[in-house]
């Protein structure tokens, strides 16, 4: 069964560095491209990244643009988030999503969650 | 950027009810719009993909119709596991994003 597994969380000072790890398993993961959504607490869900199956392409949400990097290895099939000069508003429960495959989409995307690793923000 | 309008951003009902619960967008995203639930320290989970097709497993009480602007999620009669809060999700283009969220609490 498909599995994501999120680590890297924790409490790190603003202007800091931090970087997210998501484990797939369970599926292909080369043919999938993968997202990583986060809700800071009491708030709601707030998309903030996506990478291609094959690493050739990244969107970001305006709020993390030039400071926040999504990449992959697939020959380890995990996910990453490196998260560079961290602010208050970087706070909240980070959650790695999987999107559809490169050759087929009519099952939709954003099916599969991880539980989700806590960032917190603060000096 | 596609701005998604979802109302009420809460409700109170009570078992057996229908609800309703609408996003708009305010461009149009043909049926690229899926709705999830979400409990308190869980991840969200998929109801609706494609703006009506049912995830697997989900039941059939949950229903979603609309295409390019005007979505409509709707619970045909409420049970006691359905009180969460609800998110729509455009992936028309990015950058990707949801509603505000509607609350469903208990009457």
């Amino acid at each position: 069964q498909v599995q994501l597994v999120e680590s890297g969380g924790g409490v790190v000072q603003p202007g800091r560095s931090l970087r997210l790890s998501c484990a797939a398993s369970g599926f292909p993961f080369s043919s999938y491209g993968m997202h990583w959504v986060r809700q800071a607490p009491g708030k709601g869900l707030e998309w903030v990244a996506v990478i291609w199956y094959d690493g050739s392409n990244e969107y970001y949400a305006d709020s993390v643009k030039g400071r926040f990097t999504i990449s992959r290895d697939n020959s380890k099939n995990t996910l990453y988030l490196q998260m560079n000069s961290l602010r208050a508003e970087d706070t909240a429960v980070y959650y790695c999503v999987r999107d559809c495959s490169r050759v087929d989409c009519r099952d939709g995307v954003l099916e599969y969650w991880g539980q989700g690793t806590l960032v917190t923000v603060s000096s | 950027d596609i701005q998604m309008t979802q109302s009420p951003s809460s409700l109170s009902a009570s078992v057996g009810d229908r609800v309703t619960i609408t996003c708009r967008a305010n461009q149009g995203i043909r049926n690229d719009l899926g709705w999830y639930q979400q409990k308190p320290g869980k991840a969200p989970k998929r109801l609706i993909y494609g703006a009506e097709n049912l995830q697997g497993g989900v039941p059939s009480r949950f229903s979603g119709s609309g295409s390019g602007t005007e979505f409509t999620l709707t619970i045909s009669s409420l049970q006691p596991e359905d009180f969460a809060t609800y998110y729509c999700l455009q992936h028309n283009s990015y950058p990707w994003t949801f509603g505000q969220g509607t609350n469903v609490e208990m009457k």
